[in-house]
């Protein structure tokens, strides 16, 4: 079984729509969890951190589910500008190794 | 400020030669990261300094793979008689130091193996 598994998509959806996608972890030493944006032939960003209690950041909202190994990333309202690689990201090793899946792809159409 | 820059952004390697990749991070920043990424998928980390000690090089593939950082600040990743299967981005990241603070990718160099 894969480290993490991650629904590459794409998902394809109009401006507006929310769009909800997760990505499982079967490594339970995992510390700490990450969103990162990525965009075409671009470099990885930091989207925003996943705490247990779950967190929003404008029209994002992360939740992690420790018990059941996943984290999820919703975006509400979705923006032609939110098209792009989502990757799901934790670190174990002293909370400085970054692990990532391989990528969830959104595009989001007019 | 500035943020983390490589160089060569592309190099094409004939298979077989050695190749040299720089890496320049945010300034100040204690930390440093080597990341591969094939087509396709996400980063897979290399290898880590912390200043100019190299504490971690696990996910370095082969010892055709060396990495040094001489004076602390400056990276390079060196691969020797390379691969095809060596093609690949290779991302430099930077955080202010060991633990849970953002890691900041410089844009990569994109290395194609013939």
């Amino acid at each position: 079984r894969k480290e993490v598994e991650q629904d590459p998509g794409p998902f394809n959806v109009p401006e507006g729509a929310t769009v909800a996608f997760n990505c499982t972890y079967s490594n339970s030493a995992s510390q700490s969890f990450f969103w990162y944006r990525q965009d075409c032939r671009k470099e990885p960003k930091l989207l925003m951190s996943v705490y247990s209690s779950g967190n929003e950041d404008g029209r994002f909202t992360a939740q992690l589910n420790r018990a059941s190994q996943y984290i999820s990333l919703l975006i509400r309202d979705s923006k032609l500008s939110d098209s792009a690689t989502y990757l799901c990201v934790w670190s174990t090793g002293g909370d400085y190794k970054l692990s990532f899946g391989a990528g969830t792809t959104v595009t989001v159409r007019a | 400020g500035a943020g983390v820059s490589q160089s060569p952004r592309y190099k094409v390697a004939k298979r077989g030669q050695d190749v040299a990749l720089r890496c320049d991070p945010i300034s100040g920043h204690v930390s440093l990261f080597w990341y591969q990424q094939a087509l396709g998928q996400g980063p897979e980390f290399l290898t880590y300094f912390q200043n100019e000690a190299q504490l971690d090089k696990s996910g370095l593939p082969s010892d055709r793979f060396f990495a040094e950082r001489p004076e602390g600040s400056v990276s390079t990743l060196k691969i020797q008689r390379t691969q095809q299967e060596d093609s690949a981005v290779y991302l430099c990241a930077s955080s202010l130091s060991r633990g849970p603070y953002e890691q900041y990718f410089g844009p990569g160099t994109r290395l194609t193996v013939t």
